[in-house]
This record gives C-alpha cells, structure tokens and sequence, in this order.
C-alpha cells in the first residue's frame, strides 16, 4: 500500500513570511494528491489539490508543486497571515477513491 | 444539500459498552471512509467502502464493525468499547475517481467518543 511522509511536524512563522510543507510518497502510481486544513475543534476541508500529470499548481496564496520523479509534492503559502494558523495534511491517492494521509502539520502564524 | 452528516457530535461510554456512529451522505458518493483522529496522530483509516455491499478494513481496523447496505449509509459499530478508542471519529466521502472529480473527501463534523 501507499505510504506518506509529511514534515515538518510544526512550524512556526512571522505573519507575512512564507510557510512550506513538503510530503513523500511511495507508491508511483499515486495520480492525485489533495491538502486539507484542518481548524481546531473543526472537519478537515479540501484547500489545494493536484494531479500526476501537473507539476504545479496555484490558487492566490496558496501553491503545490509535484515531482514525480522523487515522488515529494510540496505545499507553499505566501504572506502568511494568523488565519492560516491550522493543521495541514497531504495525502496521496492510489486507486478507487482510497486516499492515504500524511501525519499533519500545525502551522502557527504570529501576529 | 447536507453533505455529510455525522450523529452524534458526543458520545460517553462505558467500558464494554457498544455503540453505533451514524454517517449518512446525499452526494451519490461511492466512496466512504472512517477515520480516528488522537492527537498528534493524524488521520487513520478504520474502515472504508467503495460501495453499496462492499466493505474493507484500513490501517486500524480491530474492534470496529461497518457494513454499507446503502449507496447513503455507513455506521461504525464499537462492538466493545475501550478506553483506547477514545478519540475524535470522522466520516468522510468521494467519488471513486478522485484524480477526475477533483473534489477530494468531504467530511462529517467528527464525533467525539470518550471510553470511561
């Protein structure tokens, strides 16, 4: 089965810097790959997603890129601001709707 | 359009105690999903359905009953509760192909079990 690596476990940033989180995958067949945000106390939601046929991929402040080769995706947000303050998780998609996660990153942004 | 609904939102229960947590979807998903979440241990994958009739175990399956007889329904049965399943529960769904659909799993808003 698939296996996911996401790191940092934490990170924290100044309000305006960039945040990065990068995850591995094991499984080459693995086509899609969403992240989620999960506020505390709250359901995780779909933010970002990306298939195996794009390398990367933007939506305002928020960007995934895709190395297939190396099988890692990375998720990065710019001017980072105390609403993204939550925990990230990656995933990787194998077959038939069965996503594997990541362990989460809790982002905390400082005013 | 409801989404996902998860019932309850908090369950006690005592030790030996069964249980059903209910999760029911009005998106035609075919894919359905548990997941327990402790913390700082992610997400993990109890059990799943890729249809009506069709179950499989996930990461941490023990001690955990589903069955989906419908394309909308799929309980979690704590067949003996313990302490160690105390944690938050999601039910999540999706269309099979995902890499198509592009709209990832939608979750239930969690059920919170304590196992006294």
């Amino acid at each position: 089965g698939e296996n996911v690596e996401q790191h940092p476990s934490t990170l924290s940033v100044q309000e305006g810097d960039s945040a990065v989180i990068k995850c591995t995958y094991s499984d080459s067949a693995s086509n899609y790959f969403p992240w989620y945000k999960q506020e505390l106390g709250k359901r995780p939601q779909l933010i970002i997603d990306i298939r195996s046929n794009v390398g990367e991929k933007k939506d305002q402040r928020i960007a995934v890129t895709l190395n297939k080769t190396a099988k890692h995706f990375s998720l990065h947000i710019t001017e980072t601001q105390p609403e993204d303050s939550a925990v990230y998780f990656c995933a990787a998609t194998l077959y038939a709707g069965k996503s594997t996660f990541g362990d989460g990153t809790t982002l905390t942004v400082k005013p | 359009n409801a989404g996902v609904t998860q019932t309850p939102k908090f369950q006690v229960l005592k030790t030996g105690q069964s249980m059903t947590l209910q999760c029911a979807q009005d998106m035609n998903h075919e894919y359905m999903s548990w997941y327990r979440q402790d913390p700082g241990m992610g997400l993990r994958l109890i059990h799943y359905s890729v249809g009506a009739g069709i179950t499989d175990q996930g990461e941490v399956p023990n001690g955990y009953n589903v069955s989906r007889s419908t394309t909308e329904d799929f309980p979690l049965r704590l067949l003996s509760a313990a302490p160690s399943q105390t944690s938050v529960y999601f039910c999540a769904s999706s269309y099979l192909d995902l890499a198509v659909t592009r709209e990832g799993y939608t979750f239930g808003s969690g059920t919170r079990l304590t196992v006294v």
